[in-house]
């Protein structure tokens, strides 16, 4: 059974500082990982998605790596800023599925001005 | 950009009422899905369907049904509210053509049932 851990459940950092997010997985037979980003009381927005083939995906100053030998991804963020404080969810996509995504519980973000 | 609309941000409902939550894609999605997320447990998956008229059990299926009449419109149904499905309610779609995998997710529907 897939499982998908996110660690630190909770993180706060100095305005400006580069971070790192983690995420792991039991299962390396994936079909794509997503990271999304969640705004309290709000829906999930999605940030990154990095296919089964692909080592890392970049958006701004977001980048995201996957690594399905060893079944981890991380979420790199570079110079944060306070607007960046929201929970961080990452989910993979298991193969042979109709699309089912499986989550992490999240990390929450609070950058500090 | 694909849009997916949950017709309710809150709603409140009494126990024993049937509650309907819906949920519309603009962007030809086959895929829709419906997930609960509760602190300390994360999301879970309810029910999804990848066409019209199918629908499949997710994780959590029990008090739940669900009607899927149109491509666009997938709808979850509480047949006999209960307190225990005071929720956040999130519905997301998504397309396995054209190479683009992802899921794109509503708004979401805080539900209290009292």
């Amino acid at each position: 059974k897939q499982e998908v851990t996110q660690i630190p459940a909770a993180l706060s950092v100095p305005e400006g500082e580069n971070l790192v997010l983690n995420c792991s997985f039991t299962d390396s037979a994936i079909y794509n990982l997503q990271w999304f980003r969640q705004d309290p009381g709000k829906g999930l927005t999605s940030l990154l998605l990095i296919q089964s083939s692909q080592r890392e995906q970049t958006s701004g100053r977001l980048n995201a790596s996957l690594d399905k030998s060893s079944g981890r991804s991380t979420l790199y963020i570079a110079a944060s800023q306070p607007g960046d404080s929201a929970t961080y969810l990452c989910a993979v996509r298991r193969r042979g599925s109709q699309g089912n995504l499986i989550f992490g519980k999240g990390t929450k973000l609070s950058v500090k001005p | 950009d694909v849009k997916v609309t949950q017709s309710s941000r809150y709603l409140v409902k009494r126990t024993g009422e049937k509650v309907f939550l819906e949920c519309v894609q603009d962007m030809d999605h086959e895929n829709m899905f419906w997930y609960r997320q509760d602190p300390g447990l994360g999301l879970r998956l309810i029910y999804f369907s990848y066409d019209v008229k199918m629908k499949e059990k997710g994780d959590i299926p029990e008090g739940y049904s669900v009607s899927r009449e149109k491509k666009e419109r997938f709808s979850l149904i509480l047949e006999s509210a209960s307190t225990n499905q005071t929720s956040m309610y999130l519905c997301a779609s998504s397309s396995d053509r054209g190479g683009n995998y992802g899921y794109t997710f509503g708004s979401g529907t805080r539900l209290t049932v009292v």
